[in-house]
């Protein structure tokens, strides 16, 4: 199982710019999560989804959509990048019911 | 809305020493507390409780709850400096998956 996996690592965007990052598990979790990691403020949880089809906002979501078409894939889109969503991006995922999140690699992003 | 404070926010000792990190929490239909490690990547994860006053142990780590004072402590007896990492504390709240996570303890063991 390669768990869940985050491309990319990393990446630099101008002002205004928009793309998305990916995010995939193998493990067949309902619940997957993005999060956001600014220094010292700890992780600050962007959108979740419950499953295929099922979003919803977090602490943190203006300026970040999300869709979940399939169980693996949960993309997160930047619409128009802004310099205070330069941050390290995690995605999570877990089963339903259970609290044990597990987390990628992460996308170090940067917006100049 | 749901709180986890964590403390100290850093914290910087020698190999060897014993570390006491600190966790406290104000959420509503508490379901568990989770503890993580983080070195430069990604958090690992290291024991989730639920129960008060049971100790959950993994060599020279440790745990434990109190549901009644609402804080959770996590102890790393001969630091080595392969501990230094940034230790994380979340609390998960009943009928959601959603984790609220404190700021982090952030340690470092010097040789």
């Amino acid at each position: 199982n390669a768990g869940v996996t985050q491309t990319p690592k990393f990446q630099v965007l101008k002002t205004g710019q928009s793309m998305t990052l990916q995010c995939a598990q193998d493990m067949n979790h309902e619940y997957m999560s993005w999060y956001r990691q600014d220094p010292g403020m700890g992780l600050r949880l962007i959108h979740y989804s419950v499953g295929a089809g099922i979003t919803d906002q977090g602490e943190v979501p203006n300026g970040y959509n999300v869709s979940r078409s399939t169980t693996e894939d949960f993309p997160l889109r930047l619409l128009s990048a802004a310099p205070s969503q330069t941050s390290v991006y995690f995605c999570a995922s877990s089963y339903a019911g259970a609290d044990e999140q597990f987390f990628g690699p992460g996308t170090r992003l940067t917006v100049l | 809305e749901d709180k986890v404070v964590q403390s100290p926010l850093s914290l910087v000792v020698h190999e060897g020493d014993t570390v006491t990190l600190n966790c406290s929490y104000e959420v509503t239909n508490f379901r568990s507390l989770l503890w993580y490690k983080q070195e430069k990547k990604a958090p690992t994860f290291l024991f989730m409780l639920t129960s008060s006053g049971i100790e959950k142990k993994s060599g020279r780590l440790s745990s434990i709850l109190d549901k009644k004072e609402l804080f959770s402590i996590l102890n790393i007896t001969a630091t080595q400096t392969g501990d230094s990492a940034v230790y994380l504390c979340a609390v998960a709240t009943g009928g959601s998956e959603k984790l609220v996570f404190g700021k982090g303890t952030k340690l470092t063991v010097n040789p």
